[in-house]
């Protein structure tokens, strides 16, 4: 079946500008999850959704980041006013639930480059 | 706070040698550990996990990974590596009743040499 996927893939755009990422999950898939992950780093949790609820946003990094998740299915990642140091790749996974144990299913990322 | 360490950002090992990746995780409550591997420009993917039971976690291309409680680890081993292995390596610890978050370490990027 079909898996996480992504879009953009990557995104150039000028320091200022505000950009949206779009995350499609597996069908199914109640639990998505947003991820930065910036060269050499590990990733940085930003925001889960279960449904179309995010029950914590405290990983967003700043007012500039919002997300939403409508139908239960894809989300969207905006960033407002961006910033050089919002260059990263940022992943979105999906799960069948929030359960501790259960594997988060990725998809292959949207790099974001700001100039 | 919850932490994991991976010791080694880069890793390099010979075709057919042992490979050995180290994690490390603080947790004062029993945790549950994943391994996942990224391919260059892919997403991650599930190589292994602990949950209860058997230490000794057996996952996919040949990786096992064992829990050890006393040292607070979870290292990713290969007996034989393949040039096919070359990926970013990620341990992942999930603690809490309700913590739904995964803690990731840094990454440790595995070469072999031919």
């Amino acid at each position: 079946g079909a898996g996480v996927s992504q879009s953009p893939s990557n995104k150039v755009t000028e320091k200022g500008k505000d950009v949206e990422l779009r995350c499609d999950p597996i069908s199914g898939h109640t639990a998505l999850y947003w991820y930065r992950q910036s060269l050499g780093q590990g990733l940085e949790f930003l925001i889960y959704f279960q449904g179309n609820s995010a029950p914590d946003k405290s990983g967003l990094p700043s007012d500039r980041f919002s997300a939403e998740r409508t139908g239960g299915s894809v989300s969207t990642l905006t960033i407002q006013r961006t910033q050089q140091e919002d260059s990263a790749v940022y992943l979105c996974a999906s799960g069948p639930g929030l359960v501790r144990y259960n594997e988060q299913f990725f998809g292959p990322g949207t790099r974001l480059t700001v100039l | 706070a919850q932490s994991v360490t991976q010791l080694g950002s880069h890793v390099s090992v010979s075709e057919g040698a042992l490979v050995l990746l180290r994690c490390n995780y603080s947790s004062s409550v029993p945790p549950y550990l994943f391994w996942y591997v990224q391919y260059p420009n892919q997403g991650l993917q599930l190589l292994l996990k602990y949950t209860t039971g058997a230490t000794l976690v057996k996952g996919i291309n040949g990786f096992e990974a064992e829990f050890k409680k006393s040292e607070t680890s979870f290292h990713l081993t290969k007996p034989s590596a393949h040039m096919s292995d070359a990926a970013e390596y990620f341990c992942a610890v999930s603690v809490g009743d309700s913590n739904y978050q995964l803690i990731w370490g840094a990454g440790t990027k595995l070469i072999i040499k031919p």
